[in-house]
């Protein structure tokens, strides 16, 4: 079975622009969570997005969204692009119980100018 | 105070060794406890998963929780040079996972 796909893998941006990033989760998986990885730090909680509906939001700006498909699909937003949001976006698809274990797509690499 | 606490290393132990990682956490009613390897530049992958108190065994990795001491360890038996990665501990309080800062292990051959 396919794992967590993400798209694209890399990314050039500048100051101000938009991105919208995207994930699609392993088959049967519902529950898809983003986090943002900056360099020697861990996986930093962005959004949790379970039946379409956002179940938890980390500490991010409003500049952040993100939304969940009927497909269970997400795409991530960041608006006002700042320098200091280069980083590895990660997505993690989960089915609800079972501890919610989260696997993790390849991620996308950002880098902002 | 960090959700998620671990020394972030490095670590360094020869071929063969034992390398033992430690993880903290704060929050009490945190339900699920995992372990990720993490290889430079690429995502993490999950190495266990434990929710009970005690010892859970998968090849030479063993996990280890102590809920009391807020604590969760994981211990590689017979490092290889191919375990050399970054080391993330998790934490699900039920809200959201919380990441440790990794610790980094060298295995030298």
């Amino acid at each position: 079975d396919a794992g967590v796909t993400q798209s694209p893998t890399h990314l050039i941006k500048t100051r101000g622009q938009q991105v919208t990033l995207r994930c699609s989760p392993i088959s049967g998986h519902k529950s898809v969570s983003w986090y943002q990885q900056v360099l020697g730090q861990g996986p930093q909680f962005i959004f949790q997005y379970y039946e379409k509906e956002e179940r938890g939001r980390g500490n991010f700006p409003d500049r952040f969204s993100a939304r969940q498909f009927p497909n269970y699909s997400s795409e991530l937003n960041v608006n006002a692009l700042l320098l200091g949001d280069s980083a590895l976006y990660l997505c993690a698809s989960s089915f609800p119980g079972a501890g919610e274990t989260q696997y993790f797509g390849p991620g996308t690499r950002l880098l902002v100018l | 105070q960090k959700e998620v606490e671990q020394n972030s290393g490095p670590l360094s132990v020869p071929e063969g060794a034992i390398a033992s990682l430690n993880c903290t956490y704060s929050d009490r009613v945190s339900q699920s406890f995992f372990w990720y390897r993490q290889y430079s530049g690429k995502s993490p992958e999950l190495i266990m998963s434990i929710y009970s108190n005690g010892d859970k065994e998968d090849g030479r990795f063993t996990a280890q929780l102590n809920k009391a001491s807020q604590y969760v360890s994981l211990l590689i038996r017979d490092s290889q040079p191919s375990d050399s990665a970054t080391y993330l501990c998790a934490v699900n309080t039920g809200n959201q996972f919380y990441f440790g800062t990794g610790t980094s292990l060298t295995v030298i051959p």
